[in-house]
């Protein structure tokens, strides 16, 4: 199975911080890696896939990078709305594995 | 892009088995992967198996290999999950969700169901 690894596991940050999150995998996966958002009592919602590609409807602040086993997720000016927990998940194999999450509040 | 609406809360005993729908609506429910997730409290996420109904035949992980059961029904655009001989360990949220293609084989998820607790108490 392919291990994922995310730092920080949480992080405070300020309205309008720039955030950064890495996702790590054991084994080289192209770009096929995605990135969801969690809110609590809500299921998961797919922000970024294939690395890079921004999913329709979710607002451009967000953004991906990275390919092979270090993958990056940007949120340039954090909003309000941006509070919640980020997951990293590969798409390269099954079974299919999600990193353990990184939780963003506020500081 | 479709919906996917999951049956409710369940509590069940150890050693009971639990079955969780999962109905699609707004696509053609043959042609894409439907796959589940689970997370327990305070847990991350966790990939149990998935299934193309028009094929019929899932693929699980292996830590579920002979625990779980994933079908498909065509006629009414319904997956289901079912989960037997629960430990406590398996409390846990259950959500569906549709795998959708991007660069030939890259998948993402998307929709996910509203997502089904089950809870495992004797």
């Amino acid at each position: 199975d392919i291990q994922m690894t995310q730092s920080p596991s949480s992080l405070s940050a300020s309205v309008g911080d720039r955030v950064t999150i890495t996702c790590r995998t054991s084994q080289t996966i192209s770009t096929y890696l995605n990135w969801y958002q969690e809110k609590p009592g809500k299921a998961p919602k797919v922000l970024i896939y294939g690395a890079s590609s921004l999913q329709s409807g979710v607002p451009s602040r967000f953004s991906g990078s990275g390919s092979g086993t270090d993958f990056t997720l940007t949120i340039s000016s954090l909003q309000p709305e941006d509070f919640a927990t980020y997951f990293c998940q590969q798409s390269y194999s099954t079974p299919f594995t999600f990193g353990p999450g990184t939780k963003v509040d506020i500081k | 892009q479709g919906q996917l609406v999951q049956s409710g809360a369940e509590v069940k005993k150890p050693g009971s088995s639990v079955k969780v729908s999962c109905k699609a609506s707004g696509y053609t429910f043959s042609s894409d992967t439907i796959s589940w997730v689970r997370q327990a409290p305070g847990q991350g996420l966790e990939w149990m198996g998935g299934i193309l109904p028009v094929i019929g035949t899932a693929d699980y992980a292996q830590q579920f290999q002979g625990r779980v059961k994933i079908t498909a029904d065509v006629s009414t655009s319904t997956a289901y999950m079912e989960l037997s001989s629960l430990r406590s360990e398996d409390t846990a949220v259950y959500y569906c969700v549709k795998e959708m293609y991007y660069s030939g084989s890259g998948r993402r998820f998307d929709p996910w169901g509203q997502g089904t607790l089950v809870t495992v108490s004797s």
